[in-house]
């Protein structure tokens, strides 16, 4: 059975730096297929995603928050963690964490078929002084 | 940031056909499969519709998906009151190295 959680501080002040962690269980990161996005959801609006990693190690993150933001495998084999900097009221919302499948092409060496299957049940975190 | 186009709303009566569009572009849907999401209020979006028109065990064969260009739609047939919900579009952009999401549609079942 494939889970994911989130954990971290549900207040942060402004400037300061927000680390969110998800656990998995129920698949592997080291699956050459399976990685974990960070997706978040200001209340009442759209998701928004952040960032994925991959078993390779292999980052993408968006290029809004690009400079704020870091992604990385946690010291346990089944953590995925996510770091925003210099949060502001903005960075309120839901964070999601979510496992990422994808297909390799071997032709190419691309990747294809991004399927974002299975999701935590979200952290709610505020900013604010 | 939405780079993929959604109605911002649906409706439709019980037991009705609604369709949900979803518009972008050739270097994401143009080139990518297409992930539908249902989010119910206060809960996390749940996989509907992966690779297009493939269903997850468990999900209803009242709702499907298709795409055609650089545009897909995720059609729901049978309408029940729990379908209301907000229906978010995803792929992702080769161009941009990014997952993209649409801005979402809230369906109202009436």
């Amino acid at each position: 059975q494939v889970t994911l959680k989130e954990s971290g501080p549900a207040l942060v002040k402004p400037t300061e730096t927000l680390t969110l962690t998800c656990t998995v269980s129920g698949f592997s990161l080291n699956s050459i297929r399976m990685g974990v996005s960070w997706i978040r959801q200001p209340p009442g609006k759209a998701l928004e995603w952040l960032a994925h990693i991959f078993s390779n190690d292999e980052i993408s993150s968006s290029p809004f928050l690009k400079s704020r933001l870091s992604i990385s495998k946690g010291t346990s084999k089944s953590q995925v963690v996510l770091s925003l900097t210099n949060v502001h009221p903005v960075d309120s919302g839901t964070y999601f964490c979510a496992r990422t499948t994808r297909m390799h092409d071997i032709l190419t060496g691309g990747y294809h078929s991004y399927d974002v299957d299975f999701w935590g049940p979200g952290t709610t975190v505020t900013v604010s002084s | 940031q939405s780079a993929l186009t959604q109605p911002p709303s649906a409706s439709g009566t019980p037991g009705q056909r609604v369709s949900i569009s979803c518009s972008g572009g050739s270097s994401n849907i143009g080139s990518q499969t297409v992930n539908w999401f249902q989010q119910l209020p206060g809960m996390a979006p749940r996989l509907l519709i992966y690779n297009n028109n493939d269903r997850p065990s468990g999900v209803p064969d009242r709702f499907t998906g298709s795409k055609s260009g650089t545009s897909a739609s995720l059609a729901i047939s049978g309408l029940q009151s729990d379908d209301e919900a907000n229906y978010y579009c995803a792929t992702w952009d080769d161009s941009l190295n990014i997952m993209l999401f649409g801005g979402g549609t809230k369906l109202t079942v009436l």
